[in-house]
């Protein structure tokens, strides 16, 4: 069974600074699909970015960009230029790409605070 | 085009009792998927439906959890006789197909008094 992990339960960064969120995941699948969700306060579940395992280019959408290392089985989320509406939880998630087989594996989340 | 919606937005259960939480996926979407996310957890897979068949309940509990998806009408998870322990978010994602994105409504707060 595949497993997600996500080694910070919490972390902390300066306003316009940059940080790393942490997540290492276990699979035997070599295809497969990888996500970072942001949960704020309001509990939605908000799609950050989204990684292809296929894809050897990291993903990025605008100040948020991943750090994928598919032989280390690590997928990373950098924040850049941080902003206090960034402040939730982050859940960093698995799903394999065979059809059929399609629930999400998520990690137990990053706490991230927002120092103005 | 509205998203996933899910009510009520808060329930409260008196131990013993049912509970009964709706998804309404969005537009064009037959794929649904329900978590359950305990306090201070990551949402934890139970069922994944399409309409009025169940594909995968591995992550449902073998008793008094049930779930449907009828042709006509939003999706339904079922909690018969209630415990504490079931205190927890639960959660709707829908998807057009089984390798779509996942989108997600806001979710129910379940409360076992």
């Amino acid at each position: 069974a595949q497993t997600v992990t996500q080694s910070q339960p919490e972390m902390s960064v300066q306003e316009a600074e940059t940080v790393t969120l942490s997540c290492t995941y276990d699979t035997s699948e070599s295809d497969y699909y990888l996500f970072w969700y942001k949960q704020p306060p309001s509990r939605q579940m908000i799609l950050v970015i989204r990684q292809e395992a296929y894809k050897q280019q990291n993903a990025t959408e605008n100040r948020f960009s991943v750090n994928f290392q598919k032989a280390a089985k690590s997928f990373s989320l950098k924040i850049s230029d941080s902003q206090l509406g960034d402040a939730a939880m982050y859940f960093c998630a698995y799903r394999s790409a065979h059809s059929g087989n399609t629930p999400l594996v998520f990690g137990k989340g990053t706490r991230l605070s927002v120092i103005a | 085009n509205a998203g996933v919606m899910q009510n009520p937005r808060h329930l409260v259960r008196r131990r013993g009792q049912e509970a009964r939480l709706r998804c309404s996926p969005m537009k064009g979407h037959s794929h649904v998927y329900w978590y359950r996310q305990l306090p201070e957890e990551g949402l934890k897979f139970m069922v994944y439906l399409q309409k009025e068949n169940i594909i995968d309940e591995s992550g449902m509990p073998k008793e008094r959890f049930s779930a449907e998806f009828p042709k006509e009408g939003p999706s339904i998870l079922r909690i018969q006789q209630v415990v504490r322990g079931d205190s927890a978010a639960y959660f709707c994602a829908s998807s057009e197909g089984s390798n779509q994105p996942q989108h997600f409504g806001d979710g129910t707060r379940l409360s076992i008094l």
